[in-house]
């Protein structure tokens, strides 16, 4: 079957703006994540949504940064007023009622120049 | 302490040898814990998963836990340079909301 799908696949967007990144999670999977990695800090854990609640919302970075999740399917991850410590590939990832193995969509490559 | 250590690597292995990945974790409530390859520009893929002491196996792929030691390790037997990857040891966290806490990856180079 499908696997997770996220958009786009890349963004360049000057410092200050506005982005929102998208998730569509594997059918069936209620529990969504995501993560963003970069260079120096590795895999690092952002938000968790179980249906469209999130109970743990321990690794945003800053107010700027906020997520929703509507119909317990799709997500938007917002990051308001860029700044270039927000470049970072951005990752997805779905499982079955959380928390089980996790499967990791494509990634949006976000450049802040 | 860092809360999932790896070995950076790179670990260099010929062909159709027996690599073997490490990984320490610190929160000794952690009960699931996984293997995941990912490819240079690429997205992690789940390749392990394992929540029991002993030994899981998998096609090449075996996983050991040992949570008394808080230890868990990879082994990909006949090793081939297709598996030249980074490999991240990923640890749920005993708070159980589905943070998984990653590691900094091992550099596979298998080489012909």
């Amino acid at each position: 079957g499908a696997g997770v799908s996220q958009s786009p696949s890349n963004k360049v967007t000057e410092k200050g703006k506005d982005v929102e990144l998208r998730c569509d999670p594997i059918s069936g999977h209620t529990a969504l994540y995501w993560y963003r990695q970069s260079l120096g800090q590795g895999l690092e854990f952002l938000i968790y949504f179980q249906g469209n609640s999130a109970p743990d919302k321990s690794g945003l970075p800053s107010d700027r940064f906020s997520a929703e999740r509507t119909g317990g399917s799709v997500s938007t991850l917002t990051i308001q007023r860029t700044q270039q410590e927000d470049s970072a590939v951005y990752l997805c990832a779905s499982s079955f009622a959380g928390p089980y193995e996790q499967y990791f969509g494509p990634g949006t490559r976000l450049t802040v120049t | 302490q860092k809360e999932v250590e790896q070995n950076s690597g790179p670990l260099s292995v010929p062909e159709g040898a027996i690599a073997s990945l490490n990984c320490t974790y610190s929160d000794r409530g952690s009960q699931s814990f996984f293997w995941y390859r990912q490819y240079s520009g690429k997205s992690p893929e789940l390749i392990m998963s394992i929540y029991s002491n002993g030994d899981k196996e998998d096609g090449r792929f075996t996983a050991q836990l040992n949570k008394a030691s808080q230890y868990v390790s990879l082994l990909i037997r006949d090793s081939q340079p297709s598996d030249s990857a980074t490999y991240l040891c990923a640890v749920l966290g005993s708070s159980n909301t589905g943070k998984l806490i990653f590691g900094q990856g091992t550099t596979l180079q298998v080489k012909p």
